[in-house]
């Protein structure tokens, strides 16, 4: 069974303040590890798709890591700001082409 | 260009009941996904279709079935239901283009169905 972890579970930081989660993801069979991020009562939404390791990925104040021989991958987001407020989901793809998602960062940015 | 619907967004049905779902994707894009998410679990995989066909399947009993139509459309039905079945369904498009391009495109996520079996 291929397990797809996520640290921490949930995260309350002050604006302004910069973080990072992890996701920790099998090291063989990597085919690609894609980042989504959920804002309450909307539909998740594609941050990053990661495919070589090494790659590096940025978004505005958000930004991905990855490394594939020790499996795995950092968000980073600079300058939390409350908008930021969402479940932050790692999803790992093999062979199979399915995606194996962790149980996600819940992020609170308080004002 | 609009972005995924799924229909209905909210519905109740009794243990023993059947249900059938419904995704619109986005124009364009022929491969359809379904997830599943339950209290305190991630989104679980369920199946993929492709062109008609279902090209990928997670690990759920067979009651969990679906299809898909021409128009790319897909519904999922779950028969025979239990109270564990109480979730969010969400159905997710992508455009694929060649079998390698399939690691690199994201999913494209609609507002999801809340089902309640009671």
């Amino acid at each position: 069974i291929l397990n797809v972890e996520q640290s921490p579970q949930s995260l309350h930081v002050q604006e302004g303040d910069s973080t990072n989660f992890t996701c920790s993801f099998p090291s063989s069979n990597f085919y690609a590890l894609h980042w989504y991020r959920w804002e309450t009562a909307k539909s998740p939404e594609a941050l990053f798709v990661m495919t070589l390791n090494g790659d590096e990925k940025k978004k505005g104040r958000i930004s991905a890591t990855l490394n594939t021989k020790e499996g795995y991958s950092y968000l980073y987001i600079k300058g939390s700001q409350p908008e930021d407020s969402a479940t932050y989901l790692c999803a790992f793809m093999d062979s199979s082409y399915k995606l194996i998602f962790g149980s996600g960062t819940r992020l609170l940015v308080r004002p | 260009k609009a972005g995924v619907t799924q229909t209905p967004r909210y519905l109740i049905k009794t243990r023993g009941q059947q249900v059938t779902l419904s995704c619109s994707p986005i124009s364009g894009h022929r491969s359809v996904s379904w997830y599943q998410q339950t209290p305190g679990q991630g989104l679980q995989f369920l199946f993929e279709y492709f062109s008609e066909t279902q090209r990928n399947k997670g690990n759920f009993p067979g009651r969990f079935s679906g299809r898909q139509f021409s128009n790319s459309r897909s519904e999922m039905n779950v028969s025979t239901l239990e109270l564990g079945d109480s979730a969010l369904y969400l159905c997710a498009s992508s455009l694929v283009v060649g079998q390698d391009a399939r690691k690199n495109v994201e999913q494209c996520f609609g507002p999801g169905t809340r089902l309640t079996v009671t």
